[in-house]
C-alpha cells in the first residue's frame, strides 16, 4: 500500500550547520507534499509545501526538494538554531483530500 | 497562525468514563480532521468531515465517534474509555485539499 516514510528517525547537527531531513514516498500519484514541525507538547506546525509540478521551493531558511523520479522529498534547514529542535514530518496528499504522514525525524541541535 | 483550539489540553480519567474532546476553529474551514498520535510517532487519521452533517472514518480504526453540527465545531467522543485509548489526539482543519492547520492537541491518559 501507499506509505510515506523517513529514512532516519533521529538527526543531530551542530548549531549553525545546515541540516537535511529526508522522506521517501511510494505513491507516484501524489501531487502535493508538506513538511510539518512538531515541538514537544504542541501540534504540528506547517513549514513549507510543494506541488508535484515543482522541483524546489524555498522559504525562510528552509528549502524543500522534490525528486519525482525516485519519489524522494527532502527538507533543508540552513544555519540551524536551537529553536529548530523538533520532530519533522513529511506528508503527502493523495488526491482524496486526506494527508498521509511519515514516521517523523527528531532533529537535535547541539550547541 | 491558525485559529484552532482544543480542550482540554490534558485529561486523566478512569476506565469506563465517557469523555468528549472539543475542537473549534474560527477560520470558517469546511474540512476538519482528527488524528491519533503516540509520542514521537506518525499521525493516524481516525475521523474527518468535509462539512456540516458530514463525517467519515479515517484510516485507523477507532472506537470514538464524532459529530459536525456546526462548521466551527468538531467534537470527538469516547463512550467508555479504556487504557488502550491513551494517546494524543490532534484536531486539524483546512479550507482546501492541501494545507491542514493543527490545534495544540489533547493528551489523554486512561487509568
Amino acid at each position: 500500500g501507499e506509505s510515506v516514510g523517513l529514512h532516519l528517525p533521529t538527526l543531530s547537527v551542530q548549531e549553525g550547520d545546515n541540516s537535511i531531513i529526508n522522506c521517501a514516498y511510494s505513491n507516484s500519484a501524489s501531487d502535493y507534499f508538506i513538511w510539518y514541525k512538531q515541538e514537544s507538547g504542541k501540534g504540528p506546525q506547517f513549514i513549507i509545501d510543494i506541488r508535484s509540478n515543482m522541483d524546489k521551493r524555498q522559504g525562510q531558511r528552509v528549502t524543500v526538494l522534490l525528486n519525482k523520479t525516485v519519489k524522494h522529498l527532502s527538507l533543508q534547514i540552513a544555519a540551524t538554531q536551537p529553536g529548530d529542535s523538533a520532530v519533522y514530518f513529511c506528508a503527502e496528499s493523495q488526491g482524496a483530500q486526506k494527508l498521509v504522514f511519515g514516521q517523523g525525524t527528531r532533529l537535535t541541535i547541539n550547541p | 497562525e491558525a485559529d484552532i483550539y482544543q480542550t482540554p489540553r490534558y485529561l486523566v480519567i478512569g476506565t469506563g468514563k465517557k469523555i468528549t474532546l472539543e475542537c473549534s476553529q474560527t477560520m470558517g474551514h469546511d474540512k476538519m480532521y482528527w488524528y491519533q498520535q503516540d509520542p514521537g510517532m506518525e499521525l493516524h487519521l481516525i475521523h474527518y468531515s468535509y462539512g456540516v452533517n458530514s463525517t467519515e472514518k479515517g484510516d485507523l480504526s477507532s472506537e470514538s465517534t464524532v459529530s459536525r453540527i456546526r462548521t466551527e465545531h468538531f467534537p470527538l467522543t469516547l463512550e467508555s474509555a479504556r487504557p488502550s485509548h491513551t494517546s494524543q489526539y490532534l484536531c486539524a482543519s483546512t479550507s482546501s485539499v492541501d494545507t491542514q492547520y493543527f490545534g495544540p492537541g489533547t493528551r489523554l491518559t486512561v487509568l
